[in-house]
């Protein structure tokens, strides 16, 4: 069991530039979601992958970022036109397919943004 | 977006002693889930609730679905160093899409040796 992986840990960027981030969901796992953490708070959901369909995303996801799943397996996130607002944890979690008992969500480590 | 209410924020307690945090919410939880994150890392898992009333335990974590659902408490026995961190707790509500979890805002904890 390897766990969720992300990658960069790390990574500064000047306002106006683009950046991805990857994840790795535990390999069983057909769900995976986005999450950011910003100092001080809870993580707040983004948006959510079952296989490779993105079936919901939160309000939080404006038009700058996008997340894709193409083979459902790895995701990335992508966030155009940087802006220190963005400045955050980014935390992917994933989930295998089934019933309730099935909610617990395994976490990443996160990729830690700053936006200069 | 939508948190559940944590409480305390932060506890500053002495090595050996028990700790209690709570969370409520204002509607119906299905799944109460507790995380531990460290500075700088993920949120990793703790305890699981599926049942209301359910009572879990995981060492010296023990953690309650409560009754009406709309509440979760963890307990920390006879803390030692290592239980610093932020606790997080997390449910997914009654009717919640696709399952995507809601969190508190998490109970810092400080223990001195």
């Amino acid at each position: 069991d390897t766990g969720v992986s992300q990658n960069p840990r790390h990574k500064i960027t000047k306002r106006g530039q683009n950046v991805t981030f990857r994840c790795d969901p535990i390999s069983e796992h057909n769900r995976l979601y986005w999450y950011r953490q910003t100092l001080g708070q809870g993580p707040e959901f983004l948006t959510y992958f079952q296989n490779e369909a993105q079936l919901e995303k939160s309000r939080l996801l404006s038009d700058r970022f996008s997340a894709e799943r193409p083979k459902g397996s790895f995701s990335t996130l992508e966030i155009q036109r940087t802006e220190q607002g963005d400045s955050a944890m980014y935390l992917c979690a994933s989930r295998p397919w089934g019933g309730a008992s099935t909610d617990t969500q395994y976490f990443g480590p996160g990729t830690r943004l700053t936006v200069l | 977006g939508q948190q559940l209410n944590q409480s305390p924020q932060s506890m500053f307690i002495q090595e050996g002693e028990d700790v209690s945090m709570n969370c409520t919410s204002s509607s119906i939880f299905n799944t109460w889930l507790w995380y531990k994150q460290d500075p700088g890392e993920g949120p990793v898992l703790l305890i699981a609730l599926y049942k209301a009333g359910e009572l879990t335990s995981n060492g010296r974590l023990t953690a309650q679905f409560g009754i009406t659902r709309k509440d979760s408490f963890l307990n920390i026995s006879a803390s030692i160093p290592s239980d610093v961190g932020i606790y997080f707790c997390a449910g997914r509500n009654y009717g919640g899409s696709q399952g995507n979890l809601i969190f508190g805002k998490g109970t810092k904890l400080s223990v001195k040796p």
